[in-house]
C-alpha cells in the first residue's frame, strides 16, 4: 500500500497570505489528523477530520481550517500568514477515529513564511 | 494537566552501546503509548506502540519499550546501536480523555559515534 502524501513538499510564502495544503490518506483510511511542528513548540495537535466531519481541534486560532473530502483526502489552509506559521506540516491518517489507533504521518509540508 | 515528558534533548552513544530514550507521562488513568523516529527532512515512522496486551513491546529496528504503571514511564531502549539509528525519537501519548489527538514529548536526538 502506498504511504500517506503531502503536497506539495515545500512552500514560501509571505506575510498575509493564505495557503492551502493536500494530504492522501493510506488507502482505506478514513481518519486524518494534521500537527505542526516547529523548534520552539515541538509537535502540535491541529484537527482530526472523519467522514468529512471535524471530530477533533487544537488550540490553534481559527485562521487555521481544515476540510476532507468524500475519498477521505484532506486539505488545510491558513489564511493571513504569519512568520510563526513556518513549520513543518505534518498529516497522519488511520483506519477509524478511535482512540489508541495507530496514526500514520507522511512526509510533511515544509512551509516558510517571509 | 495531562503530559508527556522526554528526559534529555540530546542523548550520545557508541557503536554497539544500549541505547536508552526515557519517557514518562501524567495521566491516573494508563494511555496510549507510541514511539515515532524521524529522519532529517522526513515525516515520522512508527517504531512500536503500547495497547495494554502487554507490558513489553517489541518494535521495529530492534527497538523495544517497557510500560511500567507505577512509574507512569515508556523508556524505549535497544541493546546495540548502530550508525543507522542516529535521528530524532518521540514518544507520543493518545490519553483516553482527550479524544484520538497524539500528545508529543519534546524529542530526543539520539548520536551514535563509531
Amino acid at each position: 500500500k502506498a504511504g500517506v502524501t503531502q503536497t506539495p513538499r515545500y512552500l514560501i510564502k509571505t506575510r498575509g497570505q493564505q495557503v492551502t495544503l493536500s494530504c492522501s490518506p493510506i488507502s482505506g483510511h478514513r481518519s486524518v489528523s494534521w500537527y505542526q511542528q516547529t523548534p520552539g513548540q515541538g509537535l502540535q495537535f491541529l484537527f482530526e477530520y472523519f467522514s468529512e466531519t471535524q471530530r477533533n481541534k487544537g488550540n490553534f486560532p481559527g485562521r487555521f481550517s481544515g476540510r476532507q473530502f468524500s475519498n477521505s483526502r484532506s486539505e488545510m489552509n491558513v489564511s493571513t500568514l504569519e512568520l510563526g506559521d513556518s513549520a513543518l506540516y505534518l498529516c497522519a491518517s488511520s483506519p477509524r477515529a478511535s482512540v489508541g489507533e495507530t496514526q500514520y504521518f507522511g512526509p510533511g509540508t515544509r512551509l516558510l513564511v517571509l | 494537566a495531562q503530559s508527556v515528558t522526554q528526559l534529555g534533548s540530546h542523548v550520545s552513544v557508541s557503536e554497539g552501546a544500549l541505547v536508552l530514550l526515557r519517557c514518562n507521562y501524567s495521566s491516573s488513568v494508563p494511555p496510549y503509548l507510541f514511539w515515532y523516529v524521524q529522519y532529517p527532512n522526513q515525516g515520522l515512522q512508527l517504531l512500536l506502540k503500547y495497547t495494554s496486551a502487554a507490558t513489553l513491546v517489541k518494535g521495529i529496528n530492534g527497538f523495544e519499550a517497557e510500560f511500567k504503571k507505577s512509574e507512569t514511564s515508556f523508556h524505549l531502549t535497544k541493546p546495540s546501536a548502530h550508525m543507522s539509528d542516529a535521528a530524532e525519537y518521540f514518544c507520543a501519548v493518545n490519553f483516553r480523555q482527550a479524544g484520538t489527538a497524539l500528545i508529543f514529548g519534546k524529542g530526543t536526538t539520539l548520536s551514535v559515534s563509531s
